[in-house]
């Protein structure tokens, strides 16, 4: 059945280091999203794509990358450069840019 | 840039009770989403409204969308345990998202 998954659920990773997050969604969805979310906090836009190879900043891109060659994958890269990388990070995708968005389960990051 | 509030920014209830909390912004939106988010999960939506003064309910939830198109809220009639989350609302052409509501129920 039709969803969005992101792997892994919990990832530990030593700071200094570049970490990659999947998201994939089998929804047929062209926009696709990353969100952080520290706890006790609302959602934070990282970045956002509304087409295949095509994608823009949003509120907190610093210190992340991102790449969209295919329209059912958006992984991120957390790099060494984000200072504080350890929260849960959302991905979501819609229809398009002014559709519902619809969320994964979330990968819980912590690095040390 | 756009900006939601919402209210209460939590809230304890007995099991039973009803359940009201809003979401307004400085500007205009064509659109009010309504997500709850289980502790570790992500946000799942609940209810979309997309006509101001429109009124839509699932199960024992009913949202409305603001007739000043500023504003929506939603009503959780007869609270169980399994309602405890965070409710997000989300609104405006670039779905902006609010801080979220705390719904904590008693037993």
């Amino acid at each position: 059945d039709g969803g969005i998954t992101q792997s892994p659920k919990y990832l530990f990773r030593k700071e200094g280091q570049n970490v990659t997050l999947s998201c994939e969604q089998n929804l047929n969805h062209d926009a696709m999203y990353w969100y952080r979310q520290d706890p006790g906090q609302g959602l934070r836009l990282i970045y956002y794509s509304q087409i295949v190879n095509d994608f823009q900043k949003g509120d907190i891109a610093e210190g992340y990358s991102v790449s969209r060659e295919k329209k059912e994958s958006f992984p991120l890269t957390v790099t060494s450069a984000q200072k504080n990388p350890t929260a849960f990070y959302l991905c979501a995708s819609s229809i398009d840019r002014a559709g519902e968005q619809y969320f994964g389960p979330g990968t819980r990051l912590t690095v040390t | 840039g756009q900006q939601l509030n919402q209210s209460p920014q939590s809230m304890f209830i007995q099991e039973g009770e009803d359940v009201s909390m809003n979401c307004t912004s400085s500007s205009i939106f064509n659109t009010w989403l309504w997500y709850k988010q289980d502790p570790g999960e992500g946000p799942v939506l609940l209810i979309a409204l997309y006509k101001a003064g429109e009124l839509t309910s699932n199960g024992r939830l009913t949202a409305q969308f603001g007739i000043t198109r500023k504003d929506s809220f939603l009503n959780i009639s007869a609270s169980i345990p399994s309602d405890v989350g965070i409710y997000f609302c989300a609104g405006g052409q670039n779905f902006v998202f609010g801080p979220g509501t705390r719904l904590s129920v008693l037993p």
